[in-house]
């Protein structure tokens, strides 16, 4: 069964510090995977996506992920933190046959001043 | 126009009313969903249109009825609803389903059912 694992619910880094989000997936097939982030009371933004092809994928506010077939993981990171990156990130795999995605738990990140 | 827009932002509605969510894209994508999210919960999938014909109804109770009028709009018809259906409601499109894309999400309504 596809299934989507955020193990860390809550992180805090200082403004400035590195970041790394933490994602593993679970699924049959080639996955497609996601990050979203999401505002307090926001709809979902797309920060990247993996299809195929290069495994680290370049997002948007200088975000990037790597896909690494053999942990079967896709993590977020950053090298360098602003306050306005504080929000709820999500990790998602898509379904080919249906667009049907499957959600992580989230995790939610604080950035110290 | 690259955005998924949806009205009202917030809603509050009684136990017996009737109401109902819209949500709009003109960006030309053939498939819609909508989504409920729960505080602190990611979006779970409730209904997806693919051609303005229902793809998936995960199980949702009937209380919940979508439209899909055209391939610009997608409706969300609320009903005897519970307080537990208080949460914020996501609409989101892609180009088409079955294709692996990225879903397009609008800002959501935030709904209170007292």
């Amino acid at each position: 069964a596809q299934s989507v694992t955020q193990p860390d619910i809550h992180i805090t880094v200082s403004e400035g510090a590195s970041l790394e989000l933490r994602c593993n997936y679970s699924y049959g097939a080639t996955p497609y995977l996601f990050w979203y982030v999401q505002s307090p009371g926001q709809g979902l933004q797309l920060l990247l996506k993996y299809f195929s092809g290069d495994t680290l994928v370049q997002g948007i506010k200088g975000f990037e992920a790597e896909f690494k077939r053999s942990q079967s993981s896709f993590n977020l990171r950053k090298p360098s933190v602003h306050w306005s990156d504080a929000a709820e990130y999500f990790c998602a795999v898509g379904s080919y046959n249906f667009n049907k995605f499957y959600f992580g738990s989230g995790t939610k990140l604080n950035v110290k001043p | 126009d690259t955005e998924v827009t949806q009205t009202p932002k917030h809603l509050v509605m009684g136990m017996t009313n009737k109401k109902s969510l819209k949500c709009e894209q003109h960006m030309g994508h053939r498939a819609m969903y909508w989504y409920k999210q729960k505080a602190k919960k990611p979006p779970e999938l409730m209904f997806v249109y693919s051609y303005e014909k229902l793809s998936i109804n995960e199980s949702v109770p009937s209380r919940f009825s979508p439209e899909c009028p055209n391939s610009s709009l997608l409706n969300l018809h609320l009903h005897a609803l519970q307080p537990e259906d208080s949460a914020l409601y996501l609409c989101a499109s892609s180009p088409m389903l079955g294709q692996g894309d990225e879903q397009f999400f609008g800002p959501g309504t935030r709904l209170t059912v007292l």
